[in-house]
């Protein structure tokens, strides 16, 4: 399986500030081309959100201020500036190999 | 509009069964492959295992953990998801969530979730 590592677990910000959330695969997420890595936001008592596709790609309907980079093994998410809106979990999901598999999740807090 | 409204949550004894359904609505169901994926209380997402759709003839795959006990379904004259839940134990207890999925493009709209809670 792919086992997705996030970091940091957690991350105080302060509102106006950048957000980077780091997700490590244990292997490439390549597929001709593409890096099948996605991104979720999910708040309390709520569904996850997708915001993110293969690893750059806004899903339509998210503000500009998230953005997604990396390949191969290596991702981030930034978000800036931070809004108190975008205060939530954040996940790192794999779709290169079946079992799909999520990161552990990364709490976003307000410093 | 996209809709998904799981169902089916609830208390059940472990060993015994349940069946999950997400009705959906405001999207052509056979175009999209279509996951299950559960979350214990404070803890991270799990994938469960997905059905794909009607150009890759309706397959299915499952993780480890449920393989075997777990089967997901679809009827495609109602746009509704099922997912079977056999021999559960204490650790299946979760929010259960059905997930539209684009493959390769991700999970891009997901249902409320419904609460499973296995225990005697």
């Amino acid at each position: 399986d792919i086992v997705l590592t996030q970091s940091p677990a957690s991350l105080a910000v302060s509102l106006g500030q950048r957000a980077t959330i780091s997700c490590r695969a244990s292997e490439s997420v390549e597929y001709y081309g593409t890096s099948l890595m996605q991104w979720y936001q999910q708040k309390p008592g709520q569904p996850p959100k997708l915001l993110i596709y293969a690893a750059s790609n806004v899903e339509s309907g998210v503000p500009a201020r998230f953005s997604g980079s990396g390949s191969g093994t290596d991702f981030s998410l930034n978000i800036h500036p931070v809004e108190e809106d975008d205060i939530a979990m954040y996940f790192c999901q794999q779709s290169r190999k079946v079992p799909l598999t999520f990161g552990a999740g990364t709490k976003l807090e307000l410093k | 509009e996209v809709k998904l409204v799981e169902s089916g949550g609830g208390l059940v004894q472990p060993g015994g069964s349940l069946r999950l359904s997400c009705a959906t609505s405001g999207f052509t169901f056979t175009d999209y492959y279509m996951s299950w994926v559960r979350q214990p209380p404070g803890k991270a997402l799990e994938w469960l295992g997905f059905i794909r759709n009607k150009a890759n003839g309706y397959t299915t795959e499952y993780s480890a953990s449920v393989k075997g006990r777990f089967t997901i379904s679809r009827d495609n004259s109602q746009s509704i998801l099922y997912l079977q839940m056999n021999t559960l134990r204490a650790e299946d207890s979760a929010t259960y969530y059905c997930a539209r999925d684009r493959g390769q493009g991700g999970m891009d709209y997901w249902g409320q979730g419904t609460s499973v809670t296995v225990s005697s």
